[in-house]
């Protein structure tokens, strides 16, 4: 099931920069986005969500961004800090309307890390 | 800040035995959720539970689970007998209401069936 992509595992960046994840989606049906902090051995965490309706949302550092058109969201932090440094995920829905219930699904998720 | 709760955070079993998970959701929401995420894969979706059934499942989900709220408050996954590949971090989550649409999760159960 790979209706839920994040294709970079990983990614490093210094603390004070921006740090951009990116997600893309094969289902047109989703129409709510969210985004997941996750440490280890604790559950997801969530940061901020999106509605198709709109293609930016922000919420003081997080910002998400959504191209219907390419079927892609990012998360931008800015400025990153070191205690961002976990597993992020992005998860979708096909919401109210649709017949899932809310059911999300998830990517695979990218280790960020900021380096002081 | 409300939060969910699940007990208990580790559960070792043997495989073939019956375990059950707990949960508690926030106190108002009206959704529920298991979620799993088995050592180095994606969180996967298993079952969702509205108005006091089941209103998806994945594939997953089969007949060795099964789900219940048995009190106004908690929220229960059983696996009725465990194998080897249940072995996963089993997350439980819950939403408010339709049009609030963010789930939010419990820490987490870590299970090792051996």
């Amino acid at each position: 099931d790979q209706q839920v992509k994040q294709n970079s595992p990983s990614l490093s960046v210094q603390e004070g920069r921006i740090s951009i994840l990116n997600c893309d989606y094969t289902n047109s049906m989703f129409d709510y986005f969210l985004w997941y902090k996750k440490y280890p051995a604790e559950g997801p965490t969530f940061l901020i969500s999106i509605s198709s309706i709109k293609d930016k949302n922000e919420d003081g550092r997080f910002t998400v961004f959504l191209n219907k058109s390419a079927k892609h969201l990012s998360l931008h932090i800015v400025p990153s800090q070191p205690g961002d440094s976990a597993v992020y995920f992005c998860a979708a829905s096909a919401g109210a309307g649709g017949t899932s219930y809310g059911k999300l699904t998830f990517g695979q998720g990218t280790i960020l890390t900021v380096h002081p | 800040e409300p939060e969910v709760t699940q007990t208990p955070s580790h559960q070792v079993t043997q495989m073939g035995q019956e375990v059950i998970l707990r949960c508690v959701p926030i106190s108002n929401h009206l959704y529920f959720y298991w979620y799993r995420q088995i050592l180095g894969q994606k969180v996967e979706f298993l079952v969702s539970f509205y108005n006091n059934e089941i209103s998806e499942k994945s594939e997953i989900f089969d007949d060795q689970f099964s789900v219940e709220r048995p009190d106004g408050s908690n929220f229960t996954l059983k696996i009725r007998s465990t194998k080897l590949e249940d072995s996963a971090m089993y997350f439980c989550a819950s939403m408010g209401v339709w049009g609030q649409e963010t789930q939010y999760f419990g820490p987490g159960t870590r299970l090792l069936v051996l």
